[in-house]
Protein backbone atom coordinates (compact mmCIF):
# COMPACT_ATOMS: atom_id res chain seq x y z
CA UNK A 1 0.00 0.00 0.00
CA UNK A 2 0.80 3.87 0.01
CA UNK A 3 3.10 5.10 2.74
CA UNK A 4 5.36 7.98 3.70
CA UNK A 5 8.24 8.43 5.16
CA UNK A 6 9.85 11.19 7.04
CA UNK A 7 12.82 12.67 8.51
CA UNK A 8 12.97 11.27 11.89
CA UNK A 9 12.86 14.38 14.77
CA UNK A 10 13.10 16.24 16.64
CA UNK A 11 15.09 19.29 14.39
CA UNK A 12 16.71 22.20 16.53
CA UNK A 13 18.00 24.96 14.28
CA UNK A 14 18.96 28.78 15.30
CA UNK A 15 16.90 31.33 13.46
CA UNK A 16 17.95 32.14 10.12
CA UNK A 17 19.65 28.54 9.49
CA UNK A 18 18.42 26.77 6.35
CA UNK A 19 16.05 24.13 6.81
CA UNK A 20 15.76 20.60 5.04
CA UNK A 21 12.77 18.33 6.12
CA UNK A 22 12.97 14.88 4.08
CA UNK A 23 10.13 13.35 2.92
CA UNK A 24 9.89 10.08 0.17
CA UNK A 25 7.21 8.18 -0.68
CA UNK A 26 5.97 4.78 -1.93
CA UNK A 27 2.51 4.96 -4.61
CA UNK A 28 1.61 3.81 -7.44
CA UNK A 29 1.30 6.26 -10.68
CA UNK A 30 1.56 9.76 -10.03
CA UNK A 31 -0.21 10.63 -6.53
CA UNK A 32 -0.81 14.22 -4.91
CA UNK A 33 1.86 15.33 -2.28
CA UNK A 34 1.20 17.69 0.49
CA UNK A 35 2.87 19.23 3.40
CA UNK A 36 0.92 20.09 6.56
CA UNK A 37 1.89 22.21 9.52
CA UNK A 38 0.48 21.55 13.11
CA UNK A 39 1.37 24.82 15.79
CA UNK A 40 0.91 23.67 19.40
CA UNK A 41 -2.21 22.79 20.74
CA UNK A 42 -4.37 23.38 16.70
CA UNK A 43 -5.47 21.16 14.28
CA UNK A 44 -2.83 20.38 11.16
CA UNK A 45 -3.23 23.17 8.39
CA UNK A 46 -2.36 22.94 4.56
CA UNK A 47 1.04 24.14 3.72
CA UNK A 48 1.99 23.16 0.38
CA UNK A 49 0.99 20.82 -2.18
CA UNK A 50 2.18 19.47 -5.83
CA UNK A 51 0.06 17.85 -7.82
CA UNK A 52 2.24 16.43 -10.95
CA UNK A 53 5.73 16.01 -11.45
CA UNK A 54 8.22 18.30 -11.20
CA UNK A 55 5.74 20.84 -10.05
CA UNK A 56 7.07 23.17 -6.68
CA UNK A 57 4.70 24.07 -4.30
CA UNK A 58 5.62 26.81 -2.20
CA UNK A 59 4.42 28.90 0.63
CA UNK A 60 5.32 31.13 3.57
CA UNK A 61 8.70 31.24 2.24
CA UNK A 62 8.75 26.89 1.95
CA UNK A 63 9.11 25.35 -0.97
CA UNK A 64 8.97 21.70 -2.36
CA UNK A 65 9.63 20.39 -5.64
CA UNK A 66 7.55 16.81 -6.88
CA UNK A 67 10.81 14.37 -7.63
CA UNK A 68 9.05 11.80 -9.35
CA UNK A 69 12.84 9.96 -9.88
CA UNK A 70 13.82 9.74 -6.50
CA UNK A 71 10.14 9.77 -5.51
CA UNK A 72 10.96 12.11 -2.91
CA UNK A 73 8.78 15.72 -1.84
CA UNK A 74 11.43 17.09 0.50
CA UNK A 75 10.46 20.88 2.33
CA UNK A 76 12.74 23.41 2.18
CA UNK A 77 13.44 27.18 3.76
CA UNK A 78 16.03 29.19 2.93
CA UNK A 79 15.82 31.09 6.37
CA UNK A 80 13.63 30.16 9.44
CA UNK A 81 12.51 32.06 12.02
CA UNK A 82 10.87 31.50 15.92
CA UNK A 83 7.52 31.07 14.47
CA UNK A 84 8.11 27.99 12.22
CA UNK A 85 8.71 26.18 15.02
CA UNK A 86 6.00 23.18 14.63
CA UNK A 87 5.25 19.86 13.78
CA UNK A 88 5.34 19.58 9.81
CA UNK A 89 3.45 16.03 8.14
CA UNK A 90 4.38 15.02 4.37
CA UNK A 91 1.40 13.63 2.92
CA UNK A 92 0.10 12.07 0.22
CA UNK A 93 -3.13 11.18 -1.94
CA UNK A 94 -3.33 8.50 -4.80
CA UNK A 95 -4.29 9.43 -8.01
CA UNK A 96 -8.16 9.63 -8.80
CA UNK A 97 -8.84 6.16 -10.25
CA UNK A 98 -12.12 5.51 -8.27
CA UNK A 99 -15.27 7.57 -7.09
CA UNK A 100 -14.01 8.55 -3.28
CA UNK A 101 -10.86 7.34 -3.52
CA UNK A 102 -9.65 10.92 -1.77
CA UNK A 103 -7.79 9.52 1.61
CA UNK A 104 -3.91 10.93 2.67
CA UNK A 105 -1.51 9.35 3.77
CA UNK A 106 0.24 10.78 6.56
CA UNK A 107 4.14 10.45 7.67
CA UNK A 108 4.99 10.76 11.26
CA UNK A 109 5.24 14.23 11.59
CA UNK A 110 8.95 15.92 12.58
CA UNK A 111 8.80 18.60 15.13
CA UNK A 112 10.88 21.84 14.70
CA UNK A 113 12.30 23.88 17.26
CA UNK A 114 13.88 26.99 16.52
CA UNK A 115 15.81 28.86 18.55
CA UNK A 116 16.25 32.86 18.58
CA UNK B 1 -11.59 28.77 10.49
CA UNK B 2 -14.98 28.12 12.03
CA UNK B 3 -15.63 26.30 8.45
CA UNK B 4 -15.08 23.17 11.42
CA UNK B 5 -15.58 22.47 14.95
CA UNK B 6 -14.88 19.89 17.20
CA UNK B 7 -16.28 19.17 20.35
CA UNK B 8 -15.64 18.74 23.10
CA UNK B 9 -12.27 20.27 23.17
CA UNK B 10 -11.48 18.01 26.10
CA UNK B 11 -12.71 15.04 27.78
CA UNK B 12 -11.80 12.76 30.58
CA UNK B 13 -13.85 9.65 30.84
CA UNK B 14 -13.84 6.54 32.69
CA UNK B 15 -12.76 2.98 31.25
CA UNK B 16 -16.17 1.28 29.84
CA UNK B 17 -18.23 4.18 29.28
CA UNK B 18 -19.30 5.23 25.76
CA UNK B 19 -17.97 8.47 24.24
CA UNK B 20 -19.28 10.61 21.51
CA UNK B 21 -17.22 13.09 19.98
CA UNK B 22 -19.04 15.99 17.40
CA UNK B 23 -17.78 17.25 14.16
CA UNK B 24 -19.42 19.87 12.56
CA UNK B 25 -18.61 21.59 9.38
CA UNK B 26 -20.51 24.63 7.43
CA UNK B 27 -18.57 24.39 4.00
CA UNK B 28 -21.03 21.46 2.91
CA UNK B 29 -18.06 19.12 1.59
CA UNK B 30 -18.80 15.99 0.96
CA UNK B 31 -15.96 13.93 2.43
CA UNK B 32 -15.48 14.19 6.40
CA UNK B 33 -12.45 11.90 8.53
CA UNK B 34 -11.85 10.79 11.77
CA UNK B 35 -7.79 10.61 12.64
CA UNK B 36 -6.67 9.79 15.76
CA UNK B 37 -2.74 11.24 16.59
CA UNK B 38 -0.36 9.79 19.11
CA UNK B 39 3.18 10.37 19.43
CA UNK B 40 5.21 7.90 17.08
CA UNK B 41 2.32 6.78 15.20
CA UNK B 42 1.63 10.39 12.96
CA UNK B 43 -2.12 10.26 12.02
CA UNK B 44 -4.35 7.85 11.59
CA UNK B 45 -7.76 7.10 9.68
CA UNK B 46 -10.28 5.68 11.93
CA UNK B 47 -13.15 5.90 10.00
CA UNK B 48 -14.31 8.51 6.96
CA UNK B 49 -17.80 9.15 5.42
CA UNK B 50 -18.64 9.99 1.86
CA UNK B 51 -21.76 11.45 2.02
CA UNK B 52 -24.95 10.89 4.30
CA UNK B 53 -25.04 7.82 6.03
CA UNK B 54 -22.41 6.25 3.77
CA UNK B 55 -19.32 5.59 5.38
CA UNK B 56 -16.21 3.00 5.61
CA UNK B 57 -13.46 1.64 8.14
CA UNK B 58 -9.81 2.90 8.23
CA UNK B 59 -6.96 1.58 9.52
CA UNK B 60 -7.63 1.68 13.01
CA UNK B 61 -10.94 0.80 13.53
CA UNK B 62 -11.66 -1.50 16.13
CA UNK B 63 -13.89 0.11 19.24
CA UNK B 64 -15.16 3.28 16.99
CA UNK B 65 -17.93 3.24 15.61
CA UNK B 66 -19.45 6.33 13.64
CA UNK B 67 -22.42 8.42 12.23
CA UNK B 68 -23.51 10.80 9.54
CA UNK B 69 -27.53 11.73 9.21
CA UNK B 70 -26.72 15.16 7.95
CA UNK B 71 -23.90 16.73 5.53
CA UNK B 72 -22.49 18.83 8.71
CA UNK B 73 -22.11 16.76 11.27
CA UNK B 74 -19.94 13.22 11.65
CA UNK B 75 -20.24 11.83 15.04
CA UNK B 76 -17.22 9.28 16.69
CA UNK B 77 -18.50 7.24 19.17
CA UNK B 78 -16.25 4.72 21.34
CA UNK B 79 -18.55 2.46 22.39
CA UNK B 80 -16.85 1.33 25.85
CA UNK B 81 -14.29 3.09 25.94
CA UNK B 82 -10.11 2.23 26.66
CA UNK B 83 -7.27 3.45 28.13
CA UNK B 84 -5.63 3.32 24.96
CA UNK B 85 -8.05 5.37 22.97
CA UNK B 86 -6.21 8.17 24.92
CA UNK B 87 -5.11 10.21 22.16
CA UNK B 88 -6.02 13.59 20.16
CA UNK B 89 -8.51 12.58 18.41
CA UNK B 90 -8.89 15.14 14.45
CA UNK B 91 -11.82 15.52 12.13
CA UNK B 92 -11.17 16.84 8.72
CA UNK B 93 -13.30 17.51 5.44
CA UNK B 94 -12.67 17.18 1.85
CA UNK B 95 -14.33 18.21 -1.71
CA UNK B 96 -15.25 15.78 -3.97
CA UNK B 97 -12.43 15.74 -6.47
CA UNK B 98 -14.36 16.17 -9.55
CA UNK B 99 -15.29 19.52 -7.93
CA UNK B 100 -12.15 21.00 -8.48
CA UNK B 101 -9.39 20.10 -11.00
CA UNK B 102 -7.16 18.86 -8.27
CA UNK B 103 -7.66 17.35 -4.99
CA UNK B 104 -6.92 20.38 -2.89
CA UNK B 105 -6.22 18.39 0.13
CA UNK B 106 -7.70 18.30 3.75
CA UNK B 107 -9.31 20.90 6.01
CA UNK B 108 -8.41 19.61 10.11
CA UNK B 109 -10.36 20.92 13.11
CA UNK B 110 -8.86 21.76 16.33
CA UNK B 111 -8.81 18.27 18.26
CA UNK B 112 -10.22 16.95 20.82
CA UNK B 113 -7.84 15.50 23.58
CA UNK B 114 -9.16 12.48 25.23
CA UNK B 115 -8.00 11.03 28.60
CA UNK B 116 -9.55 7.40 29.38
CA UNK B 117 -8.61 6.61 33.05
Amino acid sequence: GDSVTQMEGPVTLSEEAFLTINCTYTATGYPSLFWYVQYPGEGLQLLLKATKADDKGSNKGFEATYRKETTSFHLEKGSVQVSDSAVYFCALSPPFTNFGNEKLTFGTGTRLTIIP
Amino acid sequence: DAGITQSPRHKVTETGTPVTLRCHQTENHRYMYWYRQDPGHGLRLIHYSYGVKDTDKGEVSDGYSVSRSKTEDFLLTLESATSSQTSVYFCAISEHRLRSAHFGGYTFGSGTRLTVV
